[in-house]
């Protein structure tokens, strides 16, 4: 089956640890994303890749990182510089920038 | 104020009724995109247009450009189209050109 798979589905971590998101397609999609969800607020972009090797920073990149070394793969790391990083977060991809995108089922992240 | 308005932030219908939810934008824009988003936090994208009006099974999308406005029917709705239906818009200008923004949602409830 093709599509989109984020790990772990929720993940627990201290505060001033650093924690990385899973996020794999199976779709052949050249662009990726990176988005937050808050309570009572619409998603924020976090990161976005266009093509293997090649990341651009969203709305809200501070605290996070981000690498496309594969096309399949596109990893995030919260880091502890992330002040609020309590949060849902999902990935997605599309075929290409302009594209209708295609959701992941979400990673909560909780930090104690 | 929002790039991306929604109304209602809240529905509440019968079984069987007609619902509309609005979305207002005031960016230049190249798509909006409807999506649906379950209690679970998993995200489905059902329309992505640019003019004129999209049709797939009871959902119904209309848009229009001139008045930067976009409506999503729902017909003879049911008890499992309960989630939250999110409008988000592909920017057509500048350096963020074909990023999403998003809508806070609209939460819909279809009582039995």
């Amino acid at each position: 089956d093709g599509g989109i798979t984020q790990s772990p589905k929720y993940l627990f971590r201290k505060e001033g640890q650093n924690v990385t998101l899973s996020c794999e397609q199976n779709l052949n999609h050249d662009a990726m994303y990176w988005y937050r969800q808050d309570p009572g607020q619409g998603l924020r972009l976090i990161y976005y890749s266009q093509i293997v090797n090649d990341f651009q920073k969203g709305d809200i990149a501070e605290g996070y990182s981000v690498s496309r070394e594969k096309k399949e793969s596109f990893p995030l790391t919260v880091t502890s510089a992330q002040k609020n990083p309590t949060a849902f977060y999902l990935c997605a991809s599309s075929m290409d920038h302009y594209n209708e995108q295609f959701f992941g089922p979400g990673t909560r992240l909780t930090v104690l | 104020k929002n790039e991306v308005e929604q109304s209602p932030q809240n529905l509440t219908a019968q079984e069987g009724e007609f619902i509309t939810i609005n979305c207002s934008y005031s960016v230049g824009i190249s798509a909006l995109h409807w999506l649906q988003q379950h209690p679970g936090g998993g995200i489905v994208s059902l329309f992505m247009l640019s003019s004129g009006k999209k049709k797939h099974g009871r959902l119904i999308a209309t848009i229009n450009i001139q008045e930067k406005h976009s409506s999503l029917h729902i017909t003879a709705s049911h008890p499992r189209d309960s989630a939250v239906y999110i409008c988000a818009v592909s920017r057509n200008y500048g350096g963020s050109q074909g990023n999403l923004i998003f809508g806070k949602g609209t939460k819909l409830s279809v009582k039995p």
